[in-house]
């Protein structure tokens, strides 16, 4: 059982937008900032949002980060095909004193 | 280039233990913390261990702290992991991944392409 709550799954076709939610609590998303990871089948993970909603360099803006209380959303806007990874959020717990992560939203492209 | 590269996987035996490598190259690897992550095949991300840049001090979750270690080599460029007392849970693919500035909140914006930990009799 995951800390932080992430849909299993999400699917949209080439060019819409889909919305990734990640619940927590006041003891991780409440307190600290999010990030979101994406990780290509047998590959590495890989920072796509840092601080709630900023993007590393080299990361497109269709993909952005916002959060509110307790909860973070991503958003992927124009859909591709290459776009088909599973999703993390990822934040600090202060209750468990770690880095904890939802359990990844498979995106599928269809 | 920025980068990690992770060795030391391979089979193990229960009981048994193993020490995992990464190596940094393109960056100033002593001003970093360092952590190491794992994932189970088909399952998510878990936070194994982190390590001040100093070295002087490190992290673990509750479950990890006794059979896990984290050590680094700043003259090396190099951080490991050691893992004691192996169960057949520890198999995984080992990641190591640089840690945020120390002003900032969490996050890890470079990581190694993994090391596979397959533990078996």
């Amino acid at each position: 059982q995951s800390v932080l709550t992430q849909p299993p799954s999400v699917s949209a076709t080439p060019g819409q937008k889909v919305t990734i939610s990640c619940s927590g609590s006041s003891s991780n998303i409440g307190t600290y900032s999010v990030s979101w990871y994406h990780q290509l089948p047998g590959t590495a993970p890989k920072l796509l949002i840092y601080d709630d909603y900023k993007r590393p360099s080299g990361i497109p803006d269709r993909f952005s980060g916002s959060k509110s209380g307790t909860s973070a959303t991503l958003d992927i806007t124009g859909l591709q095909t290459g776009d088909e990874a599973d999703y993390y959020c990822g934040t600090w717990d202060n209750s468990l004193r770690a880095y904890v992560f939802g359990a990844g939203t498979k995106v599928t492209v269809l | 280039e920025v980068q990690l590269l992770e060795s030391g996987g391979g089979l193990g035996h229960p009981g048994g233990s193993l020490r995992l490598s990464c190596a940094a190259s393109g960056f100033s690897f002593g001003s970093f913390d360092m952590s190491w992550f794992r994932q189970a095949p088909g399952k998510g991300l878990e936070w194994v261990s982190a390590i001040s840049g100093s070295g002087v001090n490190t992290f673990f979750p509750e479950s990890k702290k006794g059979r896990f270690s984290i050590s680094r080599d700043n003259s090396k460029n190099m951080l490991y992991l050691h893992i004691n007392s192996l169960t057949t849970e520890d198999t995984a693919t080992y990641y190591c991944a640089r840690d945020s500035p120390p002003e900032s909140h969490p996050f890890f914006d470079i990581w190694g392409q993994g090391t596979l930990v397959t533990v078996s009799p």
